[in-house]
């Protein structure tokens, strides 16, 4: 699996965007990068996986570089609902999801 | 999106007592589902990979023996954890794999906080 590196924790205010990068420096050519978001005491919530260039959805957008060694959350206009605790993965196919420590969002009124 | 099931949400149990934590796929069969263990400030830890109709795979570490699981259907396992003590006392989550291996997209349940007294 690939080793994944993302900030500890991030501050913001409501209605600005919030954007995460992960490092995934060994990131295989077959891996898809994916993004879970966890409240506490419940369990992680699939938010939005990519495997090149942007995607977007009806909660974030993800963009990844060409060379794909890191990867970027970006969740728009945030509320105070999108504190949490972002995971980054990497992985495909078979492989067992492996939880970094994740990046705690902390958004202030 | 697939809609994970898991139950009881939270139990609290005496020392050597037996718990049996239920995780059901509600629309989507699983031929594989994951069960995690997260302490307090703490990331998620895979405990063991469920397999539909064969034995669990357990990661180094996890006694067998005291967390059984059982993945006799496409949409349910179970996680038991045997003789509980105060130090199995922690946030149990299950994941059911959606099917598509290139993108292994993995929903979660809700978690059971387990406590033993």
């Amino acid at each position: 699996l690939a080793k994944t590196t993302q900030p500890i924790s991030m501050d913001s205010y409501e209605g600005q965007e919030v954007n995460i990068t992960c490092s995934h420096n060994n990131i295989a050519t077959n891996d898809y990068i994916t993004w879970y978001q966890q409240f506490p005491s419940q369990g992680p919530r699939f938010i939005i996986q990519g495997y090149k260039t942007k995607v977007t959805n009806e909660v974030a957008s993800l963009f990844i570089p060409a060379d794909r060694k890191s990867s970027t959350l970006s969740l728009p206009r945030v509320s105070l609902s999108d504190t949490a605790v972002y995971y980054c993965l990497v992985g495909v196919g078979d492989y067992k999801l492996s939880f970094g420590a994740g990046t705690t969002v902390t958004v202030r009124a | 999106g697939a809609v994970v099931s898991q139950h009881p949400s939270w139990v609290i149990c005496k020392s050597g007592t037996s718990v049996k934590i239920e995780c059901r796929s509600l629309d989507f069969q699983a031929t594989t589902m994951f069960w995690y263990r997260q302490f307090p400030k703490q990331s998620l830890m895979l405990m063991a990979t469920s397999n539909e109709g064969s034995k669990a795979t357990y990661e180094q570490g996890v006694e067998k023996d005291k967390f059984l699981i059982n993945h006799a259907s496409l949409t349910l396992s179970t996680l038991t954890v045997t003789s509980a003590h105060p130090e199995d006392s922690s946030f149990y989550i299950c994941s059911a794999r959606v099917a598509d291996l290139a993108k292994n997209i993995q929903y979660f349940g809700a978690g059971t906080r387990l406590s033993v007294l």
